[in-house]
């Protein structure tokens, strides 16, 4: 069982659409949850962190933690062609452990 | 503005022959990291700097080195490349202390053919 489990979609939504991506982790030792954004032929980059259960908002982005479940989730609102990249998921133990990513493509 | 580099962008090399990636970043951070990223899989992590101290995935094969001559510099170096090497090769950087303990700046990868 892979320590980080993600949907690799493609997933294709029109433009305005709410999107809603998601992972799965195993290990409940996991301290910090982030979203890497990396568009094609870019390294990933920091879309947001949190540490504990709940909502993290910035802008349209929402990035939700339930420990309980092990399960993350980040939500783009008002979703716009420029949202299509893919979306990694990164969690913490000792080093960042990456899930597979979800490729989101945005439709105008 | 402060960022990681990495050079080249696009490297061919022939199955066998050593190919050397290089990194450099003027965020001054004292930790670099090499990630491998096959076609639809996540940043694999082979290794890490932590200032001057190297310190190796244990799945990390022998034939991938690295060097970190300086702060601002790091390189990989792969001995013998295998077809099953072809991949993007990604240089990251963070300051732990700052932020989340593991927020890292990524460069914006080497892509690697072996023919």
């Amino acid at each position: 069982q892979k320590e980080v489990e993600q949907d690799p979609g493609p997933l294709s939504v029109p433009e305005g659409a709410i999107v809603s991506l998601n992972c799965t982790y195993s290990n409940s030792a996991f301290q910090y949850f982030m979203w890497y954004r990396q568009y094609s032929r870019k390294g990933p980059e920091l879309l947001m962190y949190t540490y504990s259960s709940g909502n993290k908002e910035d802008g349209r982005f929402t990035a939700q933690v339930d420990k309980s479940s092990k399960y993350i989730s980040l939500f783009i609102r008002d979703s716009q062609p420029s949202d299509s990249a893919t979306y990694l998921c990164a969690i913490t133990r000792d080093k960042l452990v990456f899930g597979a990513g979800t490729i989101l493509r945005v439709k105008s | 503005d402060a960022m990681v580099i990495q050079n080249p962008r696009y490297q061919v090399t022939q199955f066998g022959k050593p190919v050397t990636l290089s990194c450099s970043q003027t965020l001054n951070h004292n930790v670099m990291y090499w990630y491998q990223q096959k076609s639809s899989q996540a940043p694999k992590l082979l290794f890490h700097y932590y200032d001057k101290d190297f310190n190796n995935e244990a799945d990390t094969p022998d034939n991938f080195q690295s060097r970190r001559p300086n702060t601002s510099f790091c390189f990989l170096d792969i001995r013998s490349p295998g077809l099953g090497d072809a991949a993007m090769y990604l240089c990251a950087t963070s300051r732990p202390g700052t932020g989340p303990s593991y927020e890292q700046y990524f460069g914006p990868g080497t892509r690697l053919t072996v023919t």
